[in-house]
C-alpha cells in the first residue's frame, strides 16, 4: 500500500527557511513523480511544482521560482521541499502528493501535511 | 496563466439531492480536469481525472463531464460523508487548481 509520511508540524520567523520531508513507502521514489501543493488557513490549493519523469527534470510554478527547492534521496525513499525568505503569506499546509501522467496529470495519493507556521 | 472559476463557491443541500458544481478554465483544456474531494484537517482525495473517469474505489455516484471550457462534477444522490469541498484542478498547461466548492448540510 503506498503511503506519504511527511515530517511534523514547523514554527519559523519571518525570513528563515524552512524544509518539509515527505517519505516514500510501498514503492519506491525512482518510480514516481512527486509534487507539492500548499494550502494557506481556508484557501484553495495551490500547486508549487515537482518532478517530471518525461523531461528528467524539476518544474516550478512561476510563483515560487527562485524560493522553492525540491530535491530527492532515493537511498532513504524520501523527497524535500525548502521554502526560503518566509513571510507570513508562506503560513499554510504543505502537501506531498505522487502525480501520475497519463495525457494530463493528476495527483493519486497525498501525504497527511504539514503545517508551517510563520510568526515573529 | 489559465485561471479556473468554480462554481459555486459554496452550496448547501440535503442527503438524497443531486448536486452540480461547474469549472470553466479561461481557455480550453480539452479534456485535461480532474476533481478531488477534500474534508476539514485531510489531504485532499482524488475522485475523477481526465474529466471523466472514475478513480479505482469512488462510489459511482461520482461523475464527471465536460470538454474545452465547461466542466461538471455531479453527486447523483448526496450522502452524509459527502459533504465537504470539491476542486477541479487542470494539467493542460502547468497545473492550477479552481477555489472550491464547499458543499454543506442544508
Amino acid at each position: 500500500q503506498v503511503q506519504l509520511v511527511q515530517s511534523g508540524a514547523e514554527v519559523k520567523k519571518p525570513g528563515a527557511s524552512v524544509k518539509v520531508s515527505c517519505r516514500v513507502t510501498g514503492y519506491t521514489l525512482s518510480e514516481s513523480a512527486m509534487h507539492w501543493v500548499r494550502q494557506a488557513p481556508g484557501k484553495a490549493l495551490e500547486w508549487m511544482g515537482g518532478f517530471d519523469p518525461e523531461d528528467g527534470e524539476t518544474v516550478y510554478s512561476q510563483n515560487f521560482q527562485g524560493r522553492v527547492t525540491m530535491t530527492e534521496d532515493t537511498s532513504t525513499d524520501t523527497a524535500y521541499m525548502e521554502v526560503s525568505s518566509l513571510t507570513s503569506e508562506d503560513t499554510a499546509v504543505y502537501y506531498c502528493a505522487t502525480a501520475i501522467f497519463t495525457s494530463g496529470w493528476y495527483f493519486d495519493s497525498w501525504g497527511q501535511g504539514t503545517l508551517v507556521t510563520v510568526s515573529s | 496563466d489559465i485561471q479556473m472559476t468554480q462554481s459555486p463557491s459554496s452550496l448547501s443541500a440535503s442527503v438524497g439531492d443531486r448536486v452540480t458544481i461547474t469549472c470553466r478554465p479561461s481557455q480550453s483544456i480539452t479534456r485535461y480536469l480532474n476533481w478531488y474531494q477534500q474534508k476539514p484537517g485531510k489531504a485532499p482525495k482524488l475522485l475523477i481525472y481526465e474529466a471523466s473517469t472514475l478513480q479505482d474505489g469512488v462510489p459511482s455516484r461520482f461523475s464527471g463531464s465536460g470538454f474545452g471550457t465547461d466542466f461538471t462534477l455531479t453527486i447523483s444522490s448526496l450522502q452524509p460523508e459527502d459533504f465537504a469541498t470539491y476542486y477541479c484542478q487542470q494539467s493542460y498547461k502547468t497545473l492550477v487548481f479552481g477555489g472550491g466548492t464547499k458543499v454543506d448540510i442544508k
